[in-house]
């Protein structure tokens, strides 16, 4: 089976960086996904890692290390906007359709 | 280009009754899953289907079940419902085979449920 953990909080400044981690526990990998959830929204995809390293997409970079079952997603220049929850999640080897969430982390920026 | 869209976007009913909840995927998109999220938590899953056929189920009990039509969209239906089974249900597509590991998930507004 899969586990996966983030921190449940976090408190950010506008213009400032941070960095929200994750952890995996799995039998089978086949990439990390993390997405973008404000209240009372859908999830929104932001980025995909399935080699190790980073991955860069404008404001949003995303790390991946397999052998630490590891992730972390880095929002730069944060704007008000990105008070979200931010959502971690592996793809299963044994299913590919199936994405194992973790709870979310919620980020909330303030001014 | 449309998303994905669910119906209804809001739901109450009682213990013990049945719902169907509906689910059209992104044009092009030919696999469509459903996942359960409960407040505070993560999207939890129920189904995938790929081209009609089922391709993966998730530890939810036998009064859950899904099936996917000819056009690609999906039905999930709940019987007996338990008190428990209130959540917003949402519903996915991705582009591309049911192994292709690197496409995201699209997801819908999804559908409130409220059982009581």
């Amino acid at each position: 089976g899969q586990n996966i953990d983030q921190p449940t909080e976090m408190t950010a400044t506008e213009g400032a960086i941070v960095q929200i981690n994750c952890t995996y526990q799995t039998s089978g990998f086949n990439g990390l996904f993390w997405y973008q959830q404000h209240a009372g929204e859908a999830p929104t995809f932001l980025s995909y890692n399935v080699l190790d390293g980073l991955e860069e997409k404008g404001r949003f970079s995303s790390f991946l290390s397999r052998s630490k079952g590891y992730s972390y997603l880095l929002l730069k220049e944060l704007q008000m906007k990105d008070s979200a929850s931010y959502l971690c999640a592996v793809r299963d080897t044994t299913n590919a359709g199936k994405s194992t969430f973790g709870d979310g982390t919620t980020l909330t920026v303030k001014p | 280009d449309a998303g994905v869209t669910q119906s209804p976007t809001h739901l109450i009913k009682t213990r013990g009754q049945q719902v169907t909840l509906r689910c059209s995927p992104i044009s092009g998109h030919k696999s469509v899953s459903w996942y359960q999220q409960v407040l505070g938590q993560g999207p939890q899953f129920i189904f995938q289907y790929y081209e009609k056929e089922e391709r993966g189920r998730g530890n939810f009990p036998d009064r859950f079940s899904a099936r996917q039509f000819p056009n690609y969209s999906s039905e999930l239906n709940v019987n007996a419902l338990l008190l428990g089974d209130s959540a917003l249900y949402l519903c996915a597509s991705s582009f591309g085979t049911a192994t292709s590991y690197n496409s995201p998930l699209h997801f819908g507004n999804g559908t409130r449920l409220t059982v009581t």
